[in-house]
């Protein structure tokens, strides 16, 4: 199956700190999306990316498509402690499937965030 | 948020047992899914449904069957659960299967323990 490589595994941080994380893979992808996971609840979608070269801002958070179309990077500007948890990111490659033309998400296995107050 | 509940949130349960765990939306969003959630393996995705009765297989679909004879309802089956299918499981929803509205939004979980 396709794989996608998301590093770094895990950052300790102070608050205040800017963050980069980012996720490459060997196909070229359709759409990248960023998740945040907290303890014990489902992933929740921060960023969505759908062109080469997009730049896209969700408050603190910058996130960009490569122009590769084969990776992304996530920003995460002056961090507080609630930015705390694992962030997935996941790419598209659209695939055809019995139901036609369907939805397959590949996830990166997660950057663990932790911020030091 | 999106609308999306599952139940049970938690269950315990013997190997061997049959288990059925239930999703449910009020979007009305035409594709559904079922992940499990694993360390070291991420989410991985099981089954997934593009309407009503229509379903296909994800990349870990082996002992697991599935559901959806409404919008709202995506079913989760495991005919005899063994302790390899102790997770965490999520199910998605998803407006469509192309940009822009294929963002997939997650349900809280539940989870799993086979013993």
């Amino acid at each position: 199956g396709q794989q996608l490589n998301q590093s770094p595994q895990s950052m300790f941080i102070q608050e205040g700190e800017d963050v980069s994380m980012n996720c490459t893979s060997s196909s070229i992808f359709n759409t990248w999306l960023w998740y945040k996971q907290d303890p014990g609840e489902g992933p929740v979608l921060l960023i969505a990316l759908y062109k080469a070269g997009e730049l896209t801002s969700n408050g603190r958070l910058t996130a960009q498509f490569g122009i590769t179309r084969k990776d992304s990077f996530l920003n995460i500007s002056a961090s507080i402690p609630s930015d705390v948890g694992i962030y997935f990111c996941a790419g598209q490659l659209q695939s055809l499937g019995r139901g036609g033309s369907n939805y397959k998400l590949t996830f990166g296995k997660g950057t663990l965030l932790t911020v030091n107050p | 948020d999106a609308g999306i509940t599952q139940s049970p949130r938690h269950k315990v349960t013997e190997t061997g047992t049959p288990v059925t765990l239930r999703c449910h939306q009020t979007e009305n969003h035409r594709y559904m899914y079922w992940y499990r959630q694993d360390p070291g393996h991420g989410l991985r995705l099981i089954h997934y449904s593009y309407g009503v009765k229509d379903t296909d297989k994800g990349e870990v679909s082996d002992g697991y069957s599935v559901s959806r004879s409404k919008t709202e309802d995506f079913l989760l089956t495991l005919e005899s659960a063994t302790s390899s299918q102790t997770s965490v499981y999520f199910c998605a929803i998803s407006a469509d299967a192309r940009g822009p509205y294929n963002e997939q939004f997650f349900g809280p979980g539940t989870r799993l323990t086979v013993l």
